[in-house]
Order: C-alpha cells, then structure tokens, then sequence
C-alpha cells in the first residue's frame, strides 16, 4: 500500500512571494503518478499540476513547479508570486499506473494562507 | 465539455437512517468513477471505483455500499448510517485521454 505525507499541517506567504510545501511518499510501484490539487474554501477539489514518475523533467503550470526527487520519494510543490487566490488546503496525492491508474491515496494537506 | 453533477449538496440523516447519494457525468463515456470521503476537512480517503457499470470494487470495509446502474451514474447507498459516516464525500471521474480526474462539488452528511 501506498501513502503519502504531508509534514506542514499549516503555511503562511506574503503576496507576491514564493513558498515550498512538502511532500513524501512511500511506494513499491514503478509506474505511478503524482499530483498535487488545491481545495478553496468552496471545497472543490482542483487539479494543480500533475507529475508522471518516469520523467526527470519537473512539471510546470505558470506559477506552479514541482521538485520531483524520485531516489528520495520527494514531491514539493513551489508556488511563485504568490496571490490571494492561491489561499487553500493543498493535497497531495499518488496514483498507481496501469490498470489501477486513478486511484488516488491522498496526503492529510497543508492549509496555505496568502497575506495581502 | 464534461461535467459532473452530485446530489444532495448537503444532507443531515439521523443515526439508522438510509442514505442514496448520486453522481452523474456528462460529456463522456465509459468513465472510470470514484466515491471518495473527506473527514473533518482532511485527506480524501478512496471508499470504492467503478471501471464499468455492475463493476464495483471496495477499497475500505464499511457500512457503505455503491453502485453503478448506467455508464455515467454512480450511487453511494447505506442501510443504516452511523455516526462516522459523516462527512463529505465527493465523486470523480477520469477518463483515458489525458490522465486527470475530475472532481464534483461533493455532498456534506451530517448523520444525528
């Protein structure tokens, strides 16, 4: 079985800076994906960016890139110039590849506060 | 485009009460579906997923059962519903075509 950890329960950022929120996993698997998704106070749950573990290169959304360190199961995710928007819990999660691709085994999240 | 609509937004059922929440999807065909539940605004935790209809696989033992009558509908039932059923529960869909899995407005239960 799979999990995933988040160490940072609570993070905080000024407008217009850049914060790193943390992420382990543990797993046994080869093919697998990782991801990180927000939920706003509307709770819906958004994707944010996705990372398939057979690429070396970090993903990238616009203002939002991945530390993907595969030897040391490590996936942060940085997020620069920071705007209020941006103030959600952000979850971590893992998912199988193959036939069990979509099964997600989420992280407990990181509630982030953007500071005007 | 695909959307994915859930109902009830928002339940309060007492102690031994029945349950039926329902997620459809549309846009799409054949989705894989999923029932997740989020507790006390935490992690998601993945209770069952459905690859096609009458297909359905268990993640977690419970007091919670799903279904899965039509390609794009997907009902989370309970006989009798307990104090730890509460919470909120969203349902989600992927599909093949670009790896990502979409998420409803989920339902808030309050059981009493």
């Amino acid at each position: 079985a799979q999990t995933v950890t988040q160490s940072q329960p609570e993070m905080s950022v000024q407008e217009a800076e850049t914060v790193t929120l943390s992420c382990t996993y543990d797993t046994s698997e080869n093919n697998y994906y990782l991801f990180w998704y927000k939920q706003p106070p509307s709770r819906q749950m958004i994707l944010v960016i996705r990372q398939e573990a057979y690429k070396q290169q970090n993903a990238t959304e616009n203002r939002f890139s991945v530390n993907f360190q595969k030897a040391a199961k490590s996936f942060s995710l940085k997020i620069s110039d920071s705007q209020l928007g941006d103030t959600a819990m952000y979850f971590c999660a893992f998912s199988p590849g193959g036939t069990s691709y979509g099964k997600l085994t989420f992280g407990q999240g990181t509630i982030l506060t953007v500071h005007p | 485009s695909q959307t994915i609509h859930q109902w009830p937004a928002t339940l309060v059922q007492p102690v031994g009460s029945p349950l039926s929440l329902e997620c459809t999807v549309e846009g799409t065909s054949n989705p894989n579906l999923y029932w997740y539940r989020q507790a006390a605004g935490r992690g998601l935790q993945l209770l069952f997923y459905s690859v096609g209809i009458g297909q359905i696989s268990s993640e977690v033992p419970q007091n919670l059962s799903a279904s899965r009558p039509q390609d794009r509908q997907f009902i989370l039932s309970s006989k009798k519903l307990l104090l730890s059923d509460s919470g909120f529960y969203l349902c989600a869909w992927s599909g093949s075509f670009d790896g990502r899995e979409y998420f409803g407005p989920g339902t808030r239960l309050t059981v009493t």
